[in-house]
């Protein structure tokens, strides 16, 4: 049973527009989420985080918004660039655990 | 600062044949650790998470093992390897709080033959 759901293995977004990854989860015990990005052959790369007590966060070009009734999440890259071309993983916890359950994973190519 | 050393980077082993992969943190103390796997066109499958030494938990049962005889140690291992235990493995630390970003090695690619 897959709790945490990426359905968009890959996207294409021009440089300079937005890209939004999205995020499914199915367990309403989970309170804190996160995005990570990876590169080929090298491990994933924290991005940002967002805790149940709130609906956004940003960092810098990076957004990411958590609707609770919809048990769904989103990171928005604005604006995209070249270099930001990875996977993206999505991963969620409860924190009365200590474990993290990622999503399957989104391939964002943007286009120079 | 803290960091994660993980090695070998590739390891290519035939079947049947044992497996240690070590993996340690500098510049924490008491680290969560956790061992995970990607398989090809997969996501992150969690193998084994450890929060203080001597502790492990197992979340898929299968041929593989896991230790941590030090506080910032953390070791995967196998007797005998098999096709299916083909793929990137990944060890990762948080702080020892319940609501922290996880961080991750470079990974090992490891080719079952």
């Amino acid at each position: 049973d897959q709790q945490v759901k990426q359905n968009s293995p890959s996207l294409s977004v021009q440089e300079g527009r937005i890209s939004i990854l999205n995020c499914d989860y199915t367990n309403s015990m989970f309170d804190y989420f996160l995005w990570y990005k990876k590169y080929p052959a090298e491990g994933p790369t924290f991005l940002i985080s967002i805790s149940s007590i709130k609906d956004k966060n940003e960092d810098g070009r990076f957004t990411v918004f958590l609707n609770k009734s919809a048990k769904h999440l989103s990171l928005h890259i604005v604006p995209s660039q070249p270099g930001d071309s990875a996977v993206y993983f999505c991963a969620a916890s409860d924190s009365g655990t200590y474990k993290y359950i990622f999503g399957t994973g989104t391939r964002l190519k943007v286009l120079a | 600062s803290q960091t994660i050393h993980q090695w070998p980077a590739t390891l290519v082993q035939p079947v049947g044949s044992p497996l240690s992969l070590e993996c340690t943190v500098e510049g924490t103390s008491n680290p969560n650790l956790y061992w995970y796997r990607q398989a090809a066109g997969r996501g992150l499958q969690l193998l084994f998470y450890s929060v203080g030494i001597g502790q492990i938990s197992s979340e898929v049962p299968q041929n593989l093992s896991a230790s941590r005889p030090q506080d910032r140690q953390f070791i995967l291992s196998s007797k005998k390897l098999l096709l299916s235990d083909s793929g990137f493995y990944l060890c990762a630390w948080s702080d020892d709080s319940l609501v922290e970003p996880q961080h991750f090695g470079d990974g090992t690619r490891l080719s079952i033959l």
